[in-house]
């Protein structure tokens, strides 16, 4: 258990619906990612976040995700009118350090089909 | 643009052996690379870091070598075991771009 946790850990849905992601982070670190991992590839960045504030989002990204961290803690992650294309594991990972090089403690995901 | 790359084959060995895993990067150089380990279903877990002024770092049965001016990374496990079996990541940059990953198996 590496402190990093994310809700819900699987989801079903239908396409065409919204869907969203909780993650708390380990409570002192101050840069929260969010990645999408799909089946034989590696964490593709989506955004991050430094306190409150998204400072970096993938050009990727469509504008139907949107993600979140109001106090500076937790975060969401929310996909609108999902797509079966959306059908991936998202993992949310944090880290703390001014200069952002530690090592990121990683959730285990929270695995999203689209139907 | 920036690009981090594997071998996306698998690697097969036998228990005991000494595993080596590749991760090569273009267009960009990187102050520092991040090894990770990937357990089916699971996030990734660090590893190591290597900086750029350092040739080579280790850890317990763990080596990873860093070399700029070919722009790869090695990552070698030696008296490899079973229980090593996973999938292996290389990453770079403050927000951490990934590798596709090296599957690794050992067999007994």
């Amino acid at each position: 258990d590496t402190g990093v946790s994310q809700d819900p850990r699987h989801k079903i849905t239908k396409r065409g619906q919204n869907v969203t992601f909780r993650c708390d982070p380990i409570s002192e670190h101050n840069r929260l990612y969010w990645y999408r991992q799909t089946l034989g590839q590696g964490p593709e960045f989506l955004t991050y976040f430094q306190n409150e504030a998204q400072l970096e989002k993938s050009r990727l990204l469509s504008d139907r995700f949107s993600a979140e961290r109001p106090k500076g803690s937790f975060s969401t992650l929310e996909i609108q009118r999902t797509e079966q294309g959306d059908s991936a594991m998202y993992l949310c990972a944090s880290r703390t350090g001014i200069l952002g090089t530690g090592e990121l403690f990683f959730g285990e995901g929270s695995r999203l089909t689209v139907l | 643009s920036q690009k981090i790359e594997q071998n996306s084959e698998a690697l097969n060995i036998q228990e005991g052996k000494t595993a080596t895993l590749t991760c090569n990067y273009t267009n960009y150089s990187p102050a520092y690379l991040q090894w990770y380990r990937q357990d089916p279903g699971r996030g990734p877990v660090f590893l190591l870091l290597i900086r750029e002024n350092e040739k080579e770092k280790r850890k317990e049965r763990l080596k990873v070598t860093f070399d700029t001016t070919l722009k790869q990374s090695l990552f070698h496990i030696t008296a490899s075991q079973p229980a090593d079996s996973a999938t292996y990541l290389c990453a770079f940059t403050g927000k951490l771009i990934f590798g596709q990953g090296t599957t690794l198996q050992v067999k007994p």
